[in-house]
């Protein structure tokens, strides 16, 4: 079984630019995270989508960060203008169930380096 | 809102030396909580989780974690470590009014030859 895809795996601009993120979830999965990880932190919480509703999105700061999951699949998190505090791990995963369980399948992750 | 604290960011053992990583958590209600586990550019991965059955916790290669309600304590085990098991470990849990995963700060494991 194919786990969760994310690309780039390493993404690196200058403050002000803006960079994206893909995700695509393990097939099947309805509902779909991007959770933010800074080095020597947890990983943090941004949006939650159900299909391709959004479930909750309450700790992206959206002045800046937007993401969608057109068609309930695969998924894009964008950042524009990026900030030198979002230098981080940008983490999706994916879950089977539609309810908070907990278990959740992660990728491997995008590290952005914001210069 | 509920919360995890892992106590140590850092703990080294020598192989076949006994592995433990603790997780306190705050909570006025029966939690629901995680250990995950990351290895050096992979994601995460669940390695055992307790939803108020059984207080002893049986997860993936050989650790388990002991709930204790009294100590308000979810700490992960191994009897012997394995250089494999090198990694970040994270305890987690579901908070909030939409019950979402909360993870600690992390604990940096080294195994030692």
């Amino acid at each position: 079984e194919a786990g969760v895809a994310q690309s780039p795996r390493y993404k690196i601009i200058e403050k002000r630019q803006s960079v994206a993120f893909w995700c695509n979830p393990i097939s099947g999965h309805a509902t779909l995270y991007w959770y933010q990880q800074i080095l020597g932190q947890g990983p943090k919480l941004l949006i939650q989508f159900q299909n391709n509703g959004v479930v909750d999105d309450s700790q992206l700061p959206k002045d800046r960060f937007s993401a969608e999951r057109l068609k309930g699949v695969d998924s894009t998190l964008k950042i524009q203008p990026a900030k030198l505090e979002d230098s981080a791990v940008y983490l999706c995963a994916s879950s089977i169930y539609s309810g908070n369980t907990g278990e959740l399948f992660f990728g491997e992750g995008s590290r952005l380096t914001v210069l | 809102a509920q919360s995890v604290t892992q106590l140590g960011s850092h703990v080294s053992v020598s192989e076949g030396a006994l592995v433990l990583l603790r997780c306190n958590y705050s909570s006025s209600v029966p939690p629901y909580l995680f250990w995950y586990v990351q290895y050096p550019n992979q994601g995460l991965q669940l390695l055992l989780k307790y939803t108020s059955a059984a207080t002893l916790v049986k997860g993936i290669n050989g650790f388990e974690a002991e709930f204790k309600k009294s100590e308000t304590s979810f700490h992960l085990t191994k009897p012997s470590a394995h250089m494999s098991d090198a990694a970040e470990y994270f305890c987690a849990v579901l908070s909030g009014s939409a019950r979402q995963l909360t993870f600690g700060s992390g604990t940096q494991l080294t195994v030692l030859p």
